[in-house]
């Protein structure tokens, strides 16, 4: 999606291993997310931002680390890459009114070997 | 957790055809969000419907919201082959801080045959 890009698209790593994922976007929208797409789940948020060093938990934080020290970027970290978390990564962001819909990015397939 | 459920998770129309999808949701909200995703895409955001709104419309676009009944529904009129995708209904519910994100459903598959 123009505006809001995540690399890399596709990732494959081993267990143990540290990965990050990022996203950028050229809006200078205040809001950020990350979720998850898993069959059988739809999307789950993993974490969400409101401005730059401002972050917080979703409904699924456990194993994943977020910073925010530029607007623009929304890197998720994954400390210690487990099977259960091979999914697809999406990233999202929102300008600063809460009637206002999501932007999203097209995605990382994450698999963890 | 799953806020909304979207009914029915798979729909097999005729092109030409209306389409209608439907969310049932469990809290209160301040808006449900409409989004559409194609096979290996991203999510497309189609409508915002807010929590003091009734119907709302978009092109071929129809959705209505029942807070009494915790339930929304999407109408995609006169449909196209290019309307073959995954349709997800999110609930919004800000607690004050504004960015707690939306909660999505599992989605409507629907497949437009030509």
């Amino acid at each position: 999606d123009a505006g809001i890009t995540q690399s890399p698209r596709y990732k494959i790593t081993e267990t143990g291993r540290q990965v990050t994922l990022m996203c950028h976007q050229t809006w200078s929208h205040s809001y950020m997310f990350w979720y998850r797409q898993d069959l059988g789940h739809g999307l789950r948020l993993i974490y969400y931002s409101a401005a730059a060093d401002i972050t917080d938990k979703g409904e699924v934080p456990d194993g994943y680390v977020v910073s925010r020290s530029k607007t623009e970027n929304f890197p998720l970290t994954l400390e210690s890459a487990t099977r259960s978390q091979t999914s697809v990564y999406f990233c999202a962001s929102r300008g600063a009114g809460v009637n206002y819909g999501y932007t999203f990015g097209s995605g990382t397939r994450l698999t963890v070997v | 957790s799953q806020q909304g459920e979207e009914d029915p998770q798979a729909l097999s129309i005729q092109e030409g055809e209306n389409a209608t999808m439907n969310c049932s949701y469990k809290t209160s909200i301040n808006n449900l969000q409409w989004y559409r995703q194609n096979s290996g895409r991203g999510l497309v955001h189609l409508i915002l419907i807010r929590s003091n709104e009734r119907e709302k419309h978009s092109g071929r676009l129809r959705v209505t919201l029942d807070t009494s009944k915790k339930s929304s529904s999407l109408l995609i009129t006169a449909s196209r082959a290019a309307d073959t995708a995954s349709y997800f209904c999110a609930t919004a519910q800000y607690s004050g801080g504004g960015a707690d994100g939306l909660t999505f459903g599992k989605g409507t598959h629907l497949i437009i045959q030509p």
